[in-house]
């Protein structure tokens, strides 16, 4: 079974700086599908960005960036610019691509909550 | 924002009540998923469904049962309601295959056992 490890519960940043949220995840599979989701208070669930393992290059969203190493099982979250809506819990998530039942779930690190000071 | 809808938004409910929980969907998606979210465990899978009448177990699905009669309809049922079952339920939707492998949220079912 797929696991995923978030290892910092808290972080926080300064307006207009850069942050970096950490993530790894252990599987046996070559093809999968990585995720960032957002959380704000509303606990709406937002999807942030999403890589492909079989793409090298990183995925970007606007002032969203992944650092993703296949080989190292690592895929952090860069946010630069930060900014107030930014505050929020913050999850990786990681999905097979294996067909049939069963296939398709997500599987959820713990989440890190991430405050941004003015 | 993708078409789910989740009834009821919050409810209390009293221990050993039978308690459903209803997740509509307008995106005709194959997937659809119940996740339940406690503090220290981030979100964890009930039960799922890949078509209709077509469910399976996910990592906690003990207390818990699904059905699913239509494609756009997947209600999760607490047979019998426990204070342990007290959390966020989100129910969750993907349209799978290659081309659909994003999972879209709802906005959450606050379920509060007392």
């Amino acid at each position: 079974a797929q696991t995923v490890t978030q290892s910092q519960p808290e972080m926080s940043v300064q307006e207009a700086e850069t942050v970096t949220l950490s993530c790894t995840y252990d599987t046996s599979e070559s093809d999968y599908y990585l995720f960032w989701y957002k959380q704000p208070p509303s606990r709406q669930m937002i999807l942030v960005i999403r890589q492909e393992a079989y793409k090298q290059q990183n995925a970007t969203e606007n002032r969203f960036s992944v650092n993703f190493q296949k080989a190292a099982k690592s895929f952090s979250l860069k946010i630069s610019d930060s900014q107030l809506g930014d505050a929020a819990m913050y999850f990786c998530a990681y999905r097979s691509v294996r067909s049939g039942a069963g296939s398709y779930q997500l599987t959820f690190g713990k989440g890190t909550k991430l405050s941004v000071i003015p | 924002d993708a078409g789910i809808t989740q009834s009821p938004r919050h409810k209390v409910t009293e221990t050993g009540t039978p308690v459903t929980l209803r997740c509509h969907q307008t995106e005709n998606h194959r997937y659809m998923y119940w996740y339940r979210q406690d503090p220290g465990h981030g979100l964890r899978l009930i039960h799922y469904s890949y078509g209709v009448k077509d469910t399976d177990k996910g990592e906690v699905s003990d207390g818990y049962s699904v059905s699913r009669s239509k494609t756009e309809d997947f209600l999760l049922t607490l047979e019998s309601a426990t204070s342990s079952q007290t959390s966020v339920y989100f129910c969750a939707i993907s349209e799978g295959g290659t081309s659909g492998n994003t999972i879209y949220f709802g906005e959450g079912s606050w379920l509060t056992v007392v």
